[in-house]
């Protein structure tokens, strides 16, 4: 198993503005995944983090949008860009040797004002 | 479109009573997980089902894969107030694509 924090928690943010969220693990692990979920509803997958190269990303979701970054096997960053009301929600990492196997961090809730 | 339909939606239960959350799909799927999230937390791994009829128990909680590998089930025994949370199914089709449930809320009320 691993052990995935997040930070921050939770963060308001203003229209315009950007966040990067920071997810850490307590582990080497091969892949880490990038997750939007409003409250009690499932997930959508953003995209692949992939250590040293350009993360995957799925329909819908672009880099310049949501740039993310993978400098080594623990430790990935998303940033949401150019915030706007639509993009709050929950923003979850994930990590483990397949997508068969994922442990999650605890989330991080964006509000957008 | 969403791949993985998940039923109900929103479940309310007394404590004690039983229930089966399913799982449906029109793909095939490789392989198919069950989570569990609780308000605040990320989801939880329960299990993984890969052969189609397969059967697991973990404690009261009893998963199911369907023979064609398209559907899935969740059955809780006698449920408790620990099983209140998000259950969302998940797994990936013979695409290669992978997705994740509608999502059931579960409360057992005590």
């Amino acid at each position: 198993s691993a052990v995935i924090s997040q930070k921050p928690s939770r963060d308001i943010c203003q229209r315009g503005t950007s966040l990067t969220i920071q997810c850490q693990v307590d582990s080497q692990v091969t892949m880490m995944f990038w997750y939007r979920q409003q409250p009690g509803q499932s997930l959508t997958l953003i995209a692949t983090a992939n250590q040293g190269s350009e993360a995957t990303y799925e329909s819908g979701f672009v880099i310049d949008k949501f740039p993310i970054s993978r400098p080594n096997l623990t430790f990935s960053t998303l940033t949401v860009s150019n915030l706007s009301p639509e993009d709050s929600s929950i923003y979850l990492c994930s990590a483990g040797d397949s997508r068969y196997e994922q442990y999650f961090g605890p989330g991080t809730r964006l509000t957008v004002t | 479109t969403q791949l993985l339909e998940q039923s109900p939606q929103f479940l309310s239960i007394q404590e004690g009573e039983n229930l089966t959350v399913y799982c449906n799909s029109s793909s095939v799927f490789s392989s198919l997980q069950w989570y569990r999230q609780e308000p605040g937390e990320g989801p939880v791994l329960l299990v993984t089902v890969v052969t189609g009829g397969e059967v697991k128990k973990l404690k009261r909680l009893t998963f199911q894969f369907g023979d064609a590998r398209k559907d899935s089930s969740l059955h809780i025994t006698a449920a408790q107030p620990g099983d209140t949370g998000l259950y969302l199914c998940a797994g990936d089709n013979t695409g290669n694509q992978f997705y994740f449930g509608t999502g059931t809320s579960l409360t057992v009320i005590p």
